[in-house]
């Protein structure tokens, strides 16, 4: 069974520009949630979706968005990037409603870099 | 503010030493626990999770974690860990409380030396 794919694994951009990063979940499952990993602030929750709705959504500016196929892809765009924006972009899928309740199967992660 | 705290930064140690991670979150009611884990080189994956019954939690790979609800405390243990275990530890929570989200510790990056 393969993982949950992102794409792509490296990125480098300047400020100003926007990104969309994108992640395939595992077959079968209908959830998928967003985090930004930092050596500042760790892990950090970006958003949630569930067929095709936001569940949820951390304490991002609005530059940062996400959608949700029907076929349960998902991509996050980040617009008008900043320095600070350089980060790995982490995606996990569950199987159930939300990676709250039960077990979250990350991808390998997508490294922004921001010049 | 409402937090995921993991108190060890970093740790160092021989091979068949024994291990403890510890882990505290700020959350009141029902909570969600788990411990992730990184491999260098590799994804995030599940150690262990605890929801509910019996607070001794049993993972993969020889880890077990015990929930202590007065102490709002999830800690890690490993009896004797391999130069395998060498990775970084994320303890993470979900509860209504915590906005239903799952909100991570820092992490702590555990060094086996063989």
């Amino acid at each position: 069974k393969a993982g949950v794919t992102q794409t792509p694994r490296y990125l480098i951009k300047t400020r100003g520009q926007q990104v969309t990063l994108s992640c395939s979940p595992i077959s079968g499952h209908r959830s998928v949630s967003w985090y930004q990993q930092t050596p500042g602030q760790g892990l950090q929750f970006l958003f949630e979706y569930f067929s095709e709705t936001q569940r949820n959504k951390g304490n991002f500016p609005g530059r940062f968005s996400g959608r949700q196929f029907s076929n349960s892809r998902s991509e996050m765009n980040v617009s008008t990037l900043e320095l600070g924006d350089s980060a790995l972009y982490l995606c996990a899928s569950s199987v159930g409603r939300s990676a709250m309740n039960t077990e979250a199967f990350f991808g390998q992660g997508t490294r922004l870099t921001v010049v | 503010a409402q937090s995921v705290s993991q108190h060890n930064h970093h740790v160092i140690l021989s091979e068949a030493a024994s291990l403890e991670l510890g882990c505290n979150y700020s959350y009141g009611g029902t909570v969600n626990l788990f411990w992730y884990v990184q491999y260098p080189g590799q994804h995030l994956q599940l150690l262990l999770k605890y929801f509910s019954g019996d607070p001794l939690v049993k993972g993969i790979k020889g880890f077990e974690a015990e929930f202590i609800k007065s102490k709002f405390s999830f800690n890690l243990r490993k009896p004797s860990v391999q130069w395998s275990d060498t990775a970084e530890y994320f303890c993470a929570v979900s509860s209504k409380a915590a906005g239903n989200k799952l909100t991570f510790g820092g992490g702590t990056r555990v060094l086996v030396k063989p």
